[in-house]
């Protein structure tokens, strides 16, 4: 099946700082794609809708100017994480939607996610 | 707004089946699946059932939906250790492309020996 990557895998960073999340599609291409955040035991919530080539569609109580998003290329968004605080900790997974030749339908790729720890 | 309730733990024992319940709320949910997310995976598309369905097989896996009741489960025969995981329930009013999903907290499918 489709394979979409996120990079980095993990990352610890200091308060205050940004921090810089991508996305990839590796086998197909991808106008859309999803930002979500999963808290411990919990769901994920979807953040964000990210376009290629237009801003990004943010869900209601995520700060756009807290999460930029940019979908630079038709395989590639990125998720920046500004001004990080501890409670901007979080498990960050991002998705894109592609064509399942093996089912015949249209489904959600997921990537493996990026854990963010700000201390 | 939209609601995905299902419970957080589900232990059986190896070659029982496992069943995985979840509740919904949104009446224009269309589309239901069924995710599998494995320790440093991403989220594995276990099978889908439209909301004009009522039952859907395919193999171990076992999908019925009560649509009036909004309840789906997800049905795993013969439990292998292999099945262990964190299965969530995700609903959509359209396919998989337009929209994000909304997703239950997960289960988390304990195996026994």
């Amino acid at each position: 099946g489709a394979v979409v990557s996120q990079h980095p895998s993990w990352v610890i960073c200091k308060s205050g700082t940004s921090v810089k999340i991508e996305c990839r599609s590796l086998d197909f291409q991808a106008t859309t794609m999803f930002w979500y955040r999963q808290f411990p035991k919990q769901s994920l919530m979807l953040m964000a809708t990210s376009n290629e080539g237009s801003k990004a569609t943010y869900e209601q109580g995520v700060e756009k100017d807290k999460f930029l998003i940019n979908h630079a290329s038709l395989t590639l968004s990125t998720l920046t994480v500004t001004s990080a605080h501890p409670e901007d900790s979080s498990f960050y997974i991002c998705s894109a939607p592609g064509y399942s030749w093996g089912g015949g339908y249209n489904e959600q790729f997921f990537g493996p996610g990026t854990r963010l720890t700000v201390l | 707004g939209e609601d995905v309730e299902q419970s957080l733990f589900l232990s059986v024992r190896e070659g029982d089946s496992s069943v995985i319940n979840c509740t919904y709320t949104d009446s224009s949910s269309t589309y239901l699946y069924w995710y599998k997310q494995e320790p440093g995976a991403g989220l594995q598309l276990l099978t889908y059932i439209f909301s004009n369905m009522d039952m859907k097989q395919d193999q171990r896996l076992t999908v019925l939906l009560n649509k009036k009741d909004k309840h789906l489960s997800l049905r795993i025969a013969d439990t292998q250790t292999g099945d262990s995981a964190i299965y969530f329930c995700a609903e959509s009013p359209t396919g998989g492309g337009a929209d994000g999903l909304t997703f239950g907290k997960g289960t988390h499918l304990i195996i026994q020996p």
